[in-house]
């Protein structure tokens, strides 16, 4: 079974702090997302990746950045938290496989929380 | 991203089928359909996917419309661990990335 973890279930930090939310993957995925979901929004896509060291912006980048570094880890860093950052964050990877039928497999989330 | 509209919410006795509408009247033919499901507290977890025909796992099955304009998901025998949210998702063949997700479905299961 593909097993995507997430460094935290749940997250409390303070407004300015410097925050890295870290997701690793055990299926040598290509792809790896970052996502938020908040109430009555949805999920949003935030960062992508489609290689090491590769990145692409989603939807919502700002306030946001990530690091690939190696295949089976993707960072999601918060430079500056910010209350409006407060959300469940969810991180997702799949194969590149055949375009518009890879399966996206889900961490956890991390419900962070800035006060 | 072609739009999916889907009722927000739907009830359903345990053991009994349940069917879960999506509408996609601008789906375009390179648009595959793809369900996705959310528990509680949980990421959500991939269910089924189809093009044209009928699809079957062992999860749930998939009808198209011949039309392609709707779809419907099938769990033939709903139990409390299908209580979710579903999500009913177009993704173009020649595009891989990200997941639209919209508001889903609510599905609650009563015993």
């Amino acid at each position: 079974d593909v097993k995507v973890t997430q460094s935290s279930r749940y997250l409390v930090k303070r407004t300015g702090e410097k925050v890295f939310l870290e997701c690793v993957q055990d299926m040598d995925h290509e792809n790896m997302f970052w996502y938020r979901q908040d109430p009555g929004l949805g999920l949003r896509l935030i960062y992508f990746s489609y290689d090491v060291k590769m990145k692409e912006k989603g939807d919502i980048p700002e306030g946001y950045s990530v690091s690939r570094e190696k295949k089976e880890r993707f960072s999601l860093i918060l430079e500056s938290a910010s209350t409006n950052q407060t959300s469940m964050y969810l991180c997702a990877s799949s194969f590149r496989g055949a375009l518009g039928t890879d399966t996206q497999y889900f961490g956890p989330g991390t419900r962070l929380t800035v006060l | 991203d072609a739009k999916t509209t889907q009722p927000n919410s739907m009830e359903s006795n345990e053991e009994e089928p349940v069917h879960l509408p999506c509408n996609h009247s601008t789906i375009s033919g390179t648009d595959y359909i793809h369900w996705y499901r959310q528990l509680p507290s949980q990421g959500p977890e991939y269910v089924i996917h189809g093009l044209t025909s009928n699809v079957n796992n062992r999860m749930a099955s998939l009808a198209i419309a011949e039309d392609r304009k709707s779809s419907t998901l099938i769990l033939h025998r709903a139990t409390l661990r299908d209580a979710a949210v579903y999500y009913c998702i177009l993704r173009d063949f020649n595009q891989g990335g990200k997941l639209i997700f919209g508001q889903g479905t609510e599905l609650s299961v009563k015993p």
